[in-house]
């Protein structure tokens, strides 16, 4: 089976700007889970979703949002960007019934 | 909410020797204790996770064990080698939900 995929790869925006993240989960899976990793708050959940449906949000502000679609594969839109929203995002795939989440390679998004 | 405590945050340890990592989580409701190495520049790659029914679990030169009494797990990794340098993350997550809480990772140095 081919992994978790997620494109673009890197990602430059100005402040302000806004962005979009897509991830690809492997085939069979219909839960995608999104986290933003940084050096300094590490690996911090954002949400997940299963069957197009958000099950779980994390702490962040609306700016970030989400969204799933039949094909299980999901987007991530990041709003007015700010400089502290640079990080590497991860999206994680699962069966969605308590199984074992596999990463993909992730995002890096800088914002300038 | 759920809350990980991970240390030690760097460990060097000699080829051949072994290595732990301790992890302590606060919600009894976690069930699910994975683990992930994440090499310089690559995704995070589960390499071992527990189940809250199970004490102990070994893959090889890797070992898990839980103490749900306690609410601490840890990670042994036997006749280390060089390909085990990276950083180490613990996570848990509750029964029925997809969002893994981390730990703030070992950086694990294997010295030759």
């Amino acid at each position: 089976k081919a992994g978790v995929t997620q494109t673009p790869r890197y990602l430059i925006k100005t402040r302000g700007q806004q962005v979009t993240l897509s991830c690809s989960p492997i085939s069979g899976h219909r839960s995608v889970s999104w986290y933003q990793q940084t050096p300094g708050q590490g690996l911090q959940f954002l949400f997940e979703y299963f069957s197009e449906t958000q099950r779980n949000k994390g702490n962040f502000p609306g700016r970030f949002s989400g969204r799933q679609f039949s094909n299980s594969r999901s987007e991530m839109n990041v709003s007015t960007l700010e400089l502290g929203d640079s990080a590497l995002y991860l999206c994680a795939s699962s069966a969605g019934q308590g199984g074992e989440q596999y990463f993909g390679p992730g995002t890096r998004l800088t914002v300038t | 909410g759920e809350n990980v405590e991970q240390h030690p945050s760097t460990l060097s340890v000699q080829e051949g020797d072994s290595a732990v990592i301790k992890c302590t989580y606060s919600d009894s409701a976690s069930n699910y204790f994975p683990w992930y190495k994440q090499e310089l520049g690559k995704r995070p790659q589960l390499i071992i996770d527990i189940r809250s029914n199970v004490g102990e679990k070994k893959d090889q030169r890797i070992a898990v064990t839980l103490n749900k009494t306690a609410k601490h797990f840890s990670l042994h990794i036997t006749e280390t080698q060089p390909e085990d340098s990276a950083v180490y993350f613990c996570a848990a997550r509750a029964f029925g939900n997809e969002k893994l809480t981390f730990g703030t990772g070992t950086r694990l140095t294997i010295i030759p």
